[in-house]
């Protein structure tokens, strides 16, 4: 069946490191990939998508590229800040945004000053 | 863009009891969607709701034991029926926009 695998956390980075967060689906056809992030009290908010292979999703210094052939969507930022400390889910639909999303378990983040 | 919101925000409930989450967003949307999360665990689809028809139940969900109503085109309830410990988790409502999907900010349920 489908399902996405991501990094456990929780992660804890100093500010201005580098962020990756690795996330892997299995899928049969070709599945939109989407990031979700929920900060402390909000409800989950889309960050960035990409919907075929090789596009690149990015927002707020954030990106992710679609790799088919690795089945991966990894997250990534060059420089953290504090305010990105947050739970970031890894998700796959075949819906677009009118389909069942399939999330992975979540990660942890947390950024240090 | 859709602003969700949820009641309660937590709950601390007994074993047996039953809980009613209401989900009210600021524009009115065709399908509404609940989520569980539990502890440590992803979150899974537990049912769509369209407004005039029965909600349809993903598998591993029936609706004895989550009824779920949907009024109008802005409001919904979710039902955690007969509960127990293993009820403990993160139900979260959400609704489709026309880019992506938009989240209430959940509600914490613990059931003792």
């Amino acid at each position: 069946g489908n399902s996405v695998t991501q990094m456990e956390g929780p992660v804890t980075l100093s500010e201005e490191a580098f962020l990756t967060i690795n996330c892997t689906y299995t899928a049969t056809g070709y599945p939109s990939l989407f990031w979700y992030v929920q900060y402390p009290g909000e409800g989950l908010q889309l960050l960035l998508k990409a919907t075929k292979a090789d596009d690149k999703g990015s927002n707020k210094g954030f990106e992710a590229t679609y790799r088919k052939e690795t089945t991966s969507f990894h997250l990534e930022k060059g420089s953290v800040q504090v305010s990105d400390s947050a739970v970031y889910f890894c998700a796959l639909s075949y819906g677009g945004s009118q389909g069942n999303l399939i999330f992975g378990k979540g990660t942890k983040l947390s950024v240090k000053p | 863009s859709a602003v969700i919101s949820q009641k309660p925000s937590r709950d601390i409930c007994q074993r047996g009891t039953s809980l009613t989450i209401q989900c009210q967003v600021d524009s009115q949307v065709t399908m509404m969607f609940w989520y569980r999360q539990q502890p440590g665990q992803s979150l899974t689809l537990i049912a769509t709701a369209n407004q005039g028809s029965e909600a349809t139940y993903e598998s591993g969900f029936v609706i004895d034991k989550f009824p779920i109503s949907r009024p109008n085109l802005t409001f919904s309830t979710l039902t955690v029926s007969n509960m127990s410990p293993e009820d403990s988790s993160i139900y979260l409502c959400s609704v489709t926009g026309p880019l992506e999907q938009y989240f209430g900010p959940g509600t914490r349920l613990t059931v003792t």
